[in-house]
C-alpha cells in the first residue's frame, strides 16, 4: 500500500514571503513520481512540480521548488516570493510507476494575504 | 487551461440510477486516469486505463468501471448509484512509457450529486 500525509490543512502566508508546505509517503516500490498540485477555487487542478524518484537534484519551477529527502520519505514544497495568486488547495500525490496507481495527500489550502 | 475536457460539467441522479462521464483527453496522451474528490479532499484514485485497457485500478467496487477508446478518450460508468457517490469526478490524461510516465493533465470535472 501507498500513502500520502499532508500534516498541514491550513496555512497562510504574507504576500512576497516565503512557505513551505509538508508532505511525507510510503510506498514499498522504487520506481515512482512525486508531485505537487494546485487546486484554485475555480477547481481545474494544475500541475506545480514533479520529482523522479531516481534523481537526486531537487527540481525547480520559477518560485516553486521542492526539498526531496528520499530516505526520510519527505517532499516539501517551498514557494518563494508568494503572490495573492498562489492562493489554493495544494496537494501531493505519488505515482507508482509499476502498479500505475496514484495515492493524493488530503491537501494543505493556502492562503496568501496582502 | 489543459487540453482535457470532461462533460457533462453538473449532472444530478437518484440513488439506483447509473450515470457516464465523458473524458475526453489531450492530444498525444494515450493513458486515462479517473479520480473521485469528495469536497474538502484529496482525489481518491479509480482507476487508469492505458491503450484501452485497465492499467491499475483503486479501491472502488465492480460498479464503477470504465472504456477507454481508440482515440484515448474516456469514459466512466457509475451502477446503482449511492448517496456517498456524490463527489466532483476528474479525469486526467498522460503519456506513459515502459521507463515511467509523463505528468497527468487535469479536466475541469464533473461535479455528480446523487438524491
Amino acid at each position: 500500500a501507498q500513502t500520502v500525509t499532508q500534516s498541514q490543512p491550513e496555512m497562510s502566508v504574507q504576500e512576497a514571503e516565503t512557505v513551505t508546505l509538508s508532505c511525507t509517503y510510503d510506498t514499498s516500490e522504487s520506481n515512482y513520481y512525486l508531485f505537487w498540485y494546485k487546486q484554485p477555487p475555480s477547481r481545474q487542478m494544475i500541475l506545480v512540480i514533479r520529482q523522479e524518484a531516481y534523481k537526486q537534484q531537487n527540481a525547480t519551477e520559477n518560485r516553486f521548488s521542492v526539498n526531496f529527502q528520499k530516505a526520510a520519505k519527505s517532499f516539501s514544497l517551498k514557494i518563494s516570493d508568494s503572490q495573492l495568486g498562489d492562493t489554493a488547495m495544494y496537494f501531493c500525490a505519488l505515482f507508482n510507476t509499476n502498479a500505475g496507481k496514484s495515492t493524493f495527500g488530503d491537501g494543505t489550502t493556502l492562503t496568501v494575504k496582502p | 487551461e489543459t487540453g482535457v475536457t470532461q462533460s457533462p460539467t453538473h449532472l444530478i441522479k437518484t440513488r439506483g440510477q447509473q450515470v457516464t462521464l465523458r473524458c475526453s483527453s489531450q492530444s498525444g496522451h494515450n493513458t486515462v486516469s479517473w479520480y473521485q474528490q469528495a469536497l474538502g479532499q484529496g482525489p481518491q484514485f479509480i482507476f487508469q486505463y492505458y491503450r484501452e485497457e485497465e492499467n491499475g485500478r483503486g479501491n472502488f467496487p465492480p460498479r464503477f468501471s470504465g472504456l477507454q477508446f481508440p482515440n484515448y478518450s474516456s469514459e466512466l460508468n457509475v451502477n446503482a448509484l449511492e448517496l456517498d457517490d456524490s463527489a466532483l469526478y476528474l479525469c486526467a490524461s498522460s503519456l506513459l512509457f515502459r521507463e515511467g510516465t509523463d505528468t497527468q493533465y487535469f479536466g475541469p470535472g464533473t461535479r455528480l450529486t446523487v438524491l
